[in-house]
């Protein structure tokens, strides 16, 4: 069971905004400014995305861009894409040197 | 590049080490970090080794799981031990950065464990 809470699935069509959520605690997500996302297509490796909540990688399309406010973060992806169809992976650091993954959200690009 | 060996069929109870060689990247990063993925499931942070030696583990695999690094510095290992059927997943080496290696930059393309009778 994850400790951060994703939605199963979103979906938008090309062009449009979507955000996906992050629910974590204060003792998390509320308590430290990094969480990061990850972005994977099926049957390949992770992609850092974000990290520190709204920092992009070099390479990163700024379409990519994440908020916290409270104990949940966002990622949104603006202008979207047919490759933006993916699955999608918040984290935070949780303290101990240790890290959570959310479950998940499948990105459906209609 | 980062590329993961090791990984291959196992019955439960049995051991098995997994290897993480770099290729134009040091393992010498400040964190390294071993996260993996259960067939259809999600992501789970496992294990991570400081450069400075120190480790720390995900509850599920504390005492049998074992992350180290060789004095060479070009190749980063996980001993697992005590095999369970719910260590089945693909295991990813990643390298970390940021606040107590939050950050996974570069990810491996992993290496699959399958853990049956």
């Amino acid at each position: 069971q994850s400790v951060l809470t994703q939605p199963a699935s979103v979906s938008g069509s090309p062009g449009q905004s979507i955000t996906i959520s992050c629910t974590g605690t204060r003792n998390d997500v509320g308590l430290y400014n990094l969480v990061s996302w990850y972005q994977q297509h099926p049957g390949k490796a992770p992609k850092l995305l974000l990290y520190e909540v709204t920092k992009r990688p070099s390479g990163v399309s700024s379409r990519f861009s994440g908020s916290k406010s409270g104990n949940t973060a966002s990622l949104t992806i603006s202008g979207l894409q047919s490759e933006d169809e993916a699955d999608y992976y918040c984290c935070s650091f949780v303290g101990s040197s240790t890290s959570s993954f959310g479950g998940g959200t499948k990105l459906t690009v209609l | 590049q980062l590329v993961e060996s090791g990984g291959t069929l196992v019955q439960p109870g049995g051991s098995l080490r997994l290897s993480c060689s770099a290729s134009g990247v040091t393992i010498d990063s400040d964190f390294m970090t071993w996260v993996r993925q259960a067939p259809g499931k999600g992501l789970e942070w496992v294990s991570v080794l400081y450069r400075s030696g120190k480790t720390q583990y995900s509850d599920s695999v504390r005492g049998r799981f074992t992350v180290s690094r060789d004095n060479f510095e070009t190749t980063l290992y996980l001993q697992m031990n005590s095999l369970r059927t719910d260590d089945t997943a693909m295991y990813y080496c990643v390298k970390s950065s940021g606040y107590g290696g939050s950050t996974f930059d570069n990810w491996g393309q992993g290496t699959l464990v399958t853990v049956s009778s």
